[in-house]
């Protein structure tokens, strides 16, 4: 009930699509859903985040869709770029739960020019 | 820059060795993590820190040693490790309890490890 299903493992777009990355979580007591970005080398570092209370969030290219009752949620780059290339890590956690975070599997995302 | 300081950036070490891995934070968080990255399982928890005490160990072997002396450094204490624990070590920081934070959780570069 902890897990958080991510997919698909791997994703290769061409430049100017919309590459869209799905997670699945179990546990109804998340409140908090963020997604992670890691280039190589680099440590993963927060994009984007949403909290339950609203169905869509969006950042410049990036928008979260989130579905309470299906309890899944989405992450969507428009306008995709070579340099959006990295691994994209969804996440849940719970505010009260004191630090435990779960991370789902990461995503491969790789842009073609 | 994200504020989690990981020294060394890379490590190779003998199966007889010891050695350890340093963090820092400067955001004032409460809460240190120690991740371990690999290509079997992209993000594994391994240590949680709550205000300087332990609260989760996340069934890692006894090789690993972790030690917080205070809520900005973590260390993580390697010997005699195996070939199969090369890996990028991650150390993160967050701030648990603020309504506004969401359990954001900060990382740093990471640490890369190959056990030789």
């Amino acid at each position: 009930q902890q897990q958080v299903k991510q997919s698909p493992q791997s994703l290769i777009v061409q430049k100017g699509g919309i590459p869209i990355i799905n997670c699945a979580y179990e546990n109804t007591a998340f409140d908090y859903f963020p997604w992670y970005q890691q280039f190589p080398g680099k440590g993963p570092a927060l994009l984007i985040a949403i909290r339950p209370d609203v169905s869509e969030k969006k950042e410049g290219r990036f928008t979260i869709s989130f579905n309470k009752s299906a309890k899944q949620f989405s992450l969507h780059i428009m306008d995709s770029q070579p340099g959006d290339s990295a691994t994209y890590f969804c996440a849940a956690s719970n505010r009260s739960s004191a630090s435990k975070i779960i991370f789902g599997s990461g995503t491969r995302l790789s842009i073609r020019p | 820059e994200t504020g989690v300081t990981q020294t060394p950036r890379h490590l190779v070490m003998g199966m007889t060795n010891k050695k350890s891995l340093k963090c820092e934070q400067h955001l004032g968080h409460n809460a240190m993590y120690w991740y371990k990255q690999s290509a079997k399982k992209p993000l594994e928890l391994m240590f949680v820190y709550n205000f300087k005490e332990q609260t989760e160990n996340n069934s890692v072997p006894s090789r690993f040693s972790p030690e917080c002396p205070n809520s900005s450094h973590l260390f993580l204490h390697l010997h005699t490790l195996q070939p199969e624990d090369s890996a990028l070590y991650l150390c993160a920081s967050s701030q648990v309890g603020s309504a506004f934070s969401g359990n954001t959780i900060y990382f740093g570069e990471g640490s890369w490890l190959t056990v030789v």
